[in-house]
């Protein structure tokens, strides 16, 4: 069974802290994703990642960045943490192909509170 | 971007009734729609999906029909259960990126025993 594990279910930090989120997933997928959900929006794309030390912006990357230096971890760094960066945030992996579609594996999310 | 709306935002059904979700998309290039199941305390677990080609796929009590035409496509779920009370997302995948998906609001779904 595929594994995505988060580092914390819930977090709460204080506004202009940097804050790190972790994910990990033991399957050696390519691609690994970040997300964060709010009531009514769904699931919005922050960034995600094809290959170690490769990333591409999502669809809301503002005040958020990220890090893959091994094929496994990919981190979502809040560089200085706003009371609207307040959210559930979800880590998703899945195989390679480029040419064709693939399920993403959800890990369990971190609630982050920012006061 | 791709624009993906989903209705209704909560449906509640009682046991053994028909559950419908409907997600509409803009981009016509999308070509992969796959449905998500959120329960509680969980991350979203892939049920179902459906490739353009095919117009209705099914999996026991799930189907899924999608309408290229119109840009639309639907999640059907009989005879529902206790257990299938969960938030449901449709995502359509970006035209140009096969990796990337844009989710809906999500569908709140009650089953009353």
């Amino acid at each position: 069974d595929v594994k995505v594990t988060q580092s914390s279910r819930y977090l709460v930090k204080r506004t202009g802290e940097k804050v790190f989120l972790e994910c990990v997933q033991d399957m050696d997928h390519e691609n690994m994703f970040w997300y964060r959900q709010d009531p009514g929006l769904g699931l919005r794309l922050i960034y995600f990642s094809y290959d170690v030390k490769m990333k591409e912006k999502g669809d809301i990357p503002e005040g958020y960045s990220v890090s893959r230096e091994k094929k496994e971890r990919f981190s979502l760094i809040l560089e200085s943490a706003s009371t609207n960066q307040t959210s559930m945030y979800l880590c998703a992996s899945s195989p390679p192909g480029l040419s064709s579609y693939n399920e993403q594996f959800f890990g369990p999310g971190t609630r982050l509170t920012v006061l | 971007g791709e624009n993906v709306e989903q209705h209704p935002s909560t449906l509640s059904v009682q046991e053994g009734d028909s559950a419908v979700i409907k997600c509409t998309y803009s981009d016509s290039a999308s070509n992969y729609f796959p449905w998500y199941k959120q329960e509680l305390g969980k991350g979203p677990q892939l049920i179902i999906d459906i490739r353009s080609n095919v117009g209705e796929k099914k999996d026991q009590r799930i189907a899924v029909t999608l309408n290229k035409t119109a840009k639309h496509f639907s999640l059907h779920i009989t005879e529902t259960q206790p257990e299938d009370s969960a938030v449901y997302f449709c995502a359509a995948s970006a035209g140009y990126n096969f990796n990337k998906f844009y989710f809906g609001s999500g569908t709140k779904l009650n089953v009353k025993p």
